[in-house]
């Protein structure tokens, strides 16, 4: 079955260590891949989005992912949180032979300590 | 900035009664979304409307749920009768209905079944 792993459930950092979440997808084909954030009492935004190109995209707020087709990955990483980030991190895919629907990893909490 | 808004936020009912969700996708945007998102997953695919046509909801249960997006703009999630498991927020998204999959996620509507 399709689906999206996030190998993270929970991560507690100190302000300014460095951050990676992983994403993987079992999808074939072309994909679009994206990264959305949850902070807490808000909704999901959009906080980076991959469709082609530069395989290195860079988002809102210092993020940025690495699409790796070998590896179907979609890693977020940021060098240096900040306590603002604490936040819930999803990553999804749009397989475009599954119909332009999004499909959501189980999510990765992030807290950060001041 | 335009938004999805949804309504109620908080919804709180006793299982076997009848509960109705409403969403306003942004103007113009011809594809919906309800998602469902259980305490520590992610979202889950309900159902996609193309403008007042379903798409897909393989995910709908449908011996209680059921969905209209009667004019094409705005839509109705229903659920009757409840159940305990039916506890969840309810996320409605949309997109202009390109094929790029970006969804624009309204805050959710919270769904307390005691």
């Amino acid at each position: 079955a399709q689906s999206v792993s996030q190998h993270n459930h929970h991560v507690i950092l100190s302000e300014a260590a460095s951050l990676e979440l992983g994403c993987n997808y079992s999808y074939g084909g072309t994909v679009n891949l994206f990264w959305y954030v949850q902070y807490p009492g808000q909704h999901l935004q959009l906080l980076l989005k991959y469709f082609s190109g530069d395989p290195l995209v860079k988002g809102i707020k210092g993020f940025e992912a690495e699409f790796i087709k070998s590896k179907f990955s979609f890693n977020l990483r940021k060098p240096s949180v900040q306590w603002s980030d604490t936040a819930e991190y999803f990553c999804a895919v749009n397989a475009h032979l599954g119909g332009n629907k999004l499909v959501f990893g189980a999510g990765t909490i992030l807290r950060v300590k001041s | 900035e335009a938004e999805v808004a949804q309504s109620p936020r908080y919804k709180i009912t006793e299982k076997s009664q009848a509960v109705a969700f409403w969403c306003d996708p942004i103007s113009g945007h011809a594809t919906l979304y309800w998602y469902r998102q259980i305490l520590g997953q992610g979202p889950e695919l309900l159902v996609q409307f193309q403008d007042e046509s379903v798409v897909d909801d393989s995910q709908l249960p449908k011996d209680r749920f059921s969905a209209e997006r009667l004019k094409g703009v705005d839509s109705t999630l229903k659920i009757q009768p409840a159940e305990l498991g039916d506890s969840a927020m309810y996320l409605c998204a949309s997109n202009p209905g390109g094929a790029d999959g970006e969804l624009f996620f309204g805050e959710g509507s919270r769904l307390t079944v005691l």
